[in-house]
């Protein structure tokens, strides 16, 4: 079983929608949770690091749900701009990283 | 910005050849890291270091080597490329930031073995 699993997508979604991702992980002890963002032939960047309170940035909302490990990102009023590959990531701390493999999103004009 | 370069960005190179890709980092991280990525398989770690001289394997360590000889430098080795070794290569750095370890990652290198 995979570490971290997203559904690949893709969404395709208009401007100004709201689209949320949700993202499972496997190993209860794990300790830190991000979402990085990717674009099309580009490095991963980091969006958000996920509070256990949950965290809100603007437009985006994260959310960690321990009990049921998942987290999930939430992206309201989407801009064109926000096409690209939404990255899951978990660590178990010590440095250990895993990541999904991603999910697509597009949003049409 | 976390201030990583890789080099080169994009290398051909035929199958059994050597090649070495290049990390460079200019704010002292202690750990290092590099992935590589592929589709349907997410980024892998391949190998990662936590100090001058100190690595450790990932999971996709196998036909691979790393060294690092300065804590800016972290250099990755293919020592025989095979065509199974197409990838896109990322490094990364890690760093503490309100009491995440968070990554941040090198702008790639794109290696065709033909």
């Amino acid at each position: 079983r995979k570490e971290v699993e997203q559904d690949p997508g893709p969404f395709n979604v208009p401007e100004g929608a709201t689209v949320a991702f949700n993202c499972t992980y496997s190993n209860s002890a794990s300790q830190s949770f991000f979402w990085y963002r990717q674009d099309c032939r580009k490095e991963p960047k980091l969006l958000m690091s996920v509070y256990s309170s949950g965290n809100e940035d603007g437009r985006f909302t994260a959310q960690l749900n321990r009990a049921s490990q998942y987290i999930s990102l939430l992206i309201r009023d989407s801009k064109l701009s926000d096409s690209a590959t939404y990255l899951c990531v978990v660590s178990l701390g010590g440095n250990q990283f895993y990541f999904g493999t991603g999910t697509s999103l597009t949003v049409i004009p | 910005d976390a201030g990583i370069t890789q080099s080169p960005r994009h290398k051909v190179t035929e199958t059994g050849t050597p090649v070495t890709l290049r990390c460079h980092q200019t704010e002292n991280h202690r750990y290092m890291y590099w992935y590589r990525q592929d589709p349907g398989h997410g980024l892998r770690l391949i190998h990662y270091s936590y100090g001058v001289k100190d690595t450790d394997k990932g999971e996709v360590s196998d036909g691979y080597s790393v060294s690092r000889s300065k804590t800016e430098d972290f250099l990755l080795t293919l020592e025989s490329a095979t065509s199974s070794q197409t990838s896109v290569y990322f490094c990364a750095i890690s760093e503490s930031r309100r009491g995440f370890d968070e990554q941040y990652f090198g702008p790639g290198t794109r290696l065709t073995v033909t």
